[in-house]
């Protein structure tokens, strides 16, 4: 099964509303990463969050980290018809010398 | 655009043939790691080079083989391909290892028929 699974599945906001996409993961991390994908191509970094930070901010994007529960929120506010694509974390253990993805939130952006 | 490039772009191959796809790394960076994507999923981590050793391997069988060279280039090479290896390769290059950002290609689509 997935290391990192994103939820929900997928999501369809107005133009301007906000977006949550939520990531859990079951082993330990060294860090976080969200990426952006438009429709089979190559991935997007986003951003990377540390195991020992606990929220970060890019411009409208907001990344939160709770290692306690094992999860990790992005938000992005104000929302375009041109974020609208695939979102998908990744989480990183280097003593496991591996990257894993989840399956990914498809979220859809209406004019 | 991060710099990596991926070739061939698109690939069409049958049961039991063997591809090579090719994959440059954005300057200066030393790391090279290779994913498999099926249509409606994510990408799932097949291996990662470190300065010419492989520095780390997912869930796949020894079929799938790598090369990375002295100019931190990357080969994947897949041997008696399968239907199921139907999907998008993608590398992507770091500075370091996992716990530095990767920059991603866009992906080579191999079809097996």
């Amino acid at each position: 099964s997935q290391q990192g699974e994103e939820d929900p599945q997928a999501l369809s906001i107005q133009e301007g509303e906000n977006a949550t996409m939520n990531c859990s993961y079951k082993t330990s991390i060294n860090n976080l990463q969200w990426y952006r994908q438009n429709s089979g191509r190559g991935l997007v970094h986003l951003i990377l969050i540390r195991s020992n930070e606990r929220e970060k901010h890019s411009g409208r994007l907001r990344v939160t980290l709770d290692t306690s529960k094992k999860s990790s929120s992005l938000l992005i506010t104000a929302s375009r018809a041109a974020d609208t694509a695939s979102y998908f974390c990744a989480t990183i253990n280097t003593n496991a010398g591996k990257s894993t993805f989840g399956d990914g939130t498809t979220l859809t952006v209406k004019p | 655009e991060t710099g990596v490039t991926q070739s061939p772009t698109h690939l069409i191959k049958t049961r039991g043939q063997q591809v090579t796809l090719r994959c440059s790394s954005q300057s200066g960076h030393n790391t090279v790691s290779w994913y498999q994507q099926a249509l409606g999923q994510g990408p799932q981590f097949i291996f990662q080079y470190y300065r010419e050793e492989e520095n780390g391997r997912g869930n796949f069988p020894p079929r799938f083989s790598g090369l990375q060279f002295p100019n931190y280039s990357s080969e994947l090479n897949v041997n008696a391909l399968e239907l199921d290896d139907s999907a998008l390769y993608l590398c992507a290059s770091s500075f370091a290892d996992h716990t530095d950002t990767q920059y991603f290609g866009p992906g080579t689509r191999l079809t097996v028929l």
